[in-house]
This record gives structure tokens, C-alpha cells and sequence, in this order.
């Protein structure tokens, strides 16, 4: 079975301060990983996903199979990162996606 | 522009009724799915359908049925409210090739009392 695990649900920075938040996967083969981003009162949308390797509003996220992670990182954090976080896997010839419970991120002026 | 939509936006009902949620996309997508978010659990699959008729359970499939009649619409039923279902939902969209990329609509905030 698959399973996405985020150990945070709460994560308070300061601006200017550097953000990781956390996601470690289990899954037999190879996922591809996702992070989806919810802001206030807006819908779910993809922020970055590891195949693409691309840096996403100063966000990147690299995929470490050896450790099974697939962590979110930014330098600097502005005020307008605030939002909810959701690490997502997709296993190997399925469309579904499994999602953790979600990180809250706060960053604190 | 192509587009995802949910109705209602709000919904209260009584525990026992039956309820439908509209879920429409214009993206002309083959795949769309139903995800619940709950404080605590994140977003857990429902149902999810690959295509015209096709339809297949997620994980907390229980009191929950779908049909899928054409490729823009994915309505989620519930057959008999229980409290336990105030939820908020989301439905999603994706192509075949888009790199499983999912799109969401607004969400339906669901209480059933």
C-alpha cells in the first residue's frame, strides 16, 4: 500500500526565514511525487512535481528514493507562502493520486 | 477558458436525505475523481472514474455512489446523509498524458445535521 506521511501539521517561520516542509513516502516502485498548495479561499493547485525539476514561486523540492522524501524547500519566506501544503504520490500506471494530511504553513511578518 | 465547476457551493441537509453533488469540467478530461477534506486526514479519494461509464472506488467509498453518463460530468450521491459525511468536497479532473497532474474545482461544503 502507498502512503504519504507529513509529520508537521503546523509550521510557523518568520519572513526571510528558510521554509522546509517534510514529506516521506512509501510505495514499492517508482512514484512520481507532487506538491499541491491550497490558499485561503482558493482551490488546490499543483505547485511542483519532481519529474519536472523545476522551481515553482522559489520552491523546489528534490526526490531522494534512498530516504523516500520529497521535501519542500525556499530560502526565504514571504508572507504570501501562507497556505496549506499537501505532499501527493502517484504510483506507477495510475492516475490516482494519494495525498498526506497537509502542513500549514505560517509565515510570521 | 476551460474550467472546473462544483454545485452547490454550500449545502445543509438532514441526516437520512439523499444528496447530489454536480461536478462539470470543461477540460475535456478522461479522468475525474472525488476527494473529501477533513481537519486531520487531508484529502482521502472517494470515487474516481477513467471514463464513460467507468467508475471505481477510492478509499472511503462507503454511503457514496457515482455515475458517469459523459465525459463532462462526475456527480457524487450520497445515498443517506450521516453526520459523519459533513465534509467539504472537492471534485478533480485529468488528462490521459498530463503527467497525472489533477485539476480542482471550488469545493462543496457539505453539513449534515
Amino acid at each position: 500500500a502507498q502512503r504519504v506521511t507529513q509529520p508537521e501539521k503546523l509550521l510557523s517561520v518568520f519572513k526571510g526565514a528558510p521554509v522546509e516542509l517534510k514529506c516521506n513516502y512509501s510505495y514499492s516502485g517508482s512514484p512520481e511525487l507532487f506538491w499541491y498548495v491550497q490558499y485561503s479561499r482558493q482551490r488546490l493547485q499543483l505547485l511542483l512535481r519532481h519529474i519536472s525539476r523545476e522551481s515553482i514561486k522559489g520552491f523546489t523540492a528534490d526526490l531522494n528514493k534512498g530516504e523516500t522524501s520529497f521535501h519542500l524547500k525556499k530560502p526565504f519566506a514571504q508572507e504570501e507562502d501562507s497556505a496549506m501544503y499537501y505532499c501527493a504520490l502517484s504510483g506507477a500506471g495510475s492516475y490516482q493520486l494519494t495525498f498526506g494530511k497537509g502542513t500549514k504553513l505560517s509565515v510570521i511578518p | 477558458d476551460a474550467e472546473i465547476t462544483q454545485s452547490p457551493r454550500h449545502k445543509i441537509t438532514e441526516t437520512g436525505r439523499q444528496v447530489t453533488l454536480a461536478c462539470h469540467q470543461t477540460w475535456n478530461h478522461n479522468n475525474m475523481f472525488w476527494y473529501r477534506q477533513d481537519l486531520g486526514h487531508g484529502l482521502r479519494l472517494i470515487h474516481y472514474s477513467y471514463g464513460v461509464q467507468d467508475t471505481n472506488k477510492g478509499e472511503v467509498s462507503d454511503g457514496y455512489s457515482v455515475s458517469r453518463s459523459n465525459t463532462e460530468d462526475l456527480p457524487l450521491t450520497l445515498e443517506s446523509a450521516a453526520s459523519s459525511q459533513t465534509s467539504v468536497y472537492f471534485c478533480a479532473s485529468s488528462a490521459v498524458a498530463s503527467s497525472y497532474e489533477q485539476y480542482f474545482g471550488p469545493g462543496t461544503r457539505l453539513t449534515v445535521t
